[in-house]
């Protein structure tokens, strides 16, 4: 695997249920972050991570929690979603937290029915 | 407050057309970077170009080139000659020297459609 790659591709959940994004890079990268892609709206930056620490929280519903637990992997647990939060998840990386280019995964499409 | 604004939404072409794309954007910041991404149906983005505030030179790289005007705020892209595999939205984005954090400040995108 190279890049950054995103699991699953496509998620259909309902509003009471319990899922979990999965983001990892393959850069050697010290940064990552999750961004919210909806139709609408400009790309949103949600969290950012520098060495597994958070260093960004932008405003972001407790419904959504992500976990770091090393400089490669990065999760979104997801619970009792509404239907608004249906959007395109998207995680990036960079070498560092500082102003670098970002490369982004694939996304997961999320539906919240 | 940052703002990167890309006022086209829509561009539809015939290939081998010309296409430019126009970006507008607002800093404070004295030192800054632009970025182009380009978001095929796929989903994911795909990095293009970055440049720096203190780097005017426009650049090109192969059917891509970038105009940069610092006087006017801009970072416009064209595309030469093009083809359906263009067929995207494209973003433009802004980040600003912070302490941490490496904040992108997306344009709405504009989306290109290259027809046969």
């Amino acid at each position: 695997e190279t890049g950054v790659t995103q699991t699953p591709r496509h998620l259909v959940m309902g509003m009471t249920n319990k899922k979990s994004l999965k983001c990892e890079q393959h850069l050697g990268h010290n940064a990552m972050y999750w961004y919210k892609q909806s139709a609408k709206k400009p790309l949103e930056l949600m969290f950012v991570y520098s060495l597994e620490e958070r260093v960004e929280n932008n405003s972001v519903p407790s419904r959504f929690s992500p976990e770091c637990p090393n400089s490669s992997h990065l999760f979104l647990h997801l619970h009792t979603l509404q239907p608004e939060d249906s959007a395109l998840y998207l995680c990036a990386s960079s070498p560092t937290d500082r102003e670098e280019t970002q490369y982004f995964g694939p996304g997961t499409r999320l539906l919240v029915l | 407050a940052q703002k990167v604004t890309q006022a086209q939404t829509e561009i539809s072409v015939v290939e081998k057309e010309d296409v430019t794309l126009d970006c507008v954007y607002e800093t404070r910041d004295t030192t800054y970077y632009l970025f182009w991404y380009k978001q095929p149906p796929s989903g994911e983005l795909v990095f293009l170009i970055r440049r720096n505030s203190f780097d005017e030179q426009n650049e090109i790289s192969g059917r891509y080139s970038w105009n940069f005007q610092k006087s006017t705020s801009s970072f416009n892209f064209t595309i030469t000659a093009s083809q359906v595999v263009d067929s995207a939205v494209y973003f433009c984005a802004l980040s600003s020297f912070k302490a941490a954090g490496n904040k992108l400040t997306f344009g709405g995108g504009t989306r290109v459609l290259v027809k046969p």
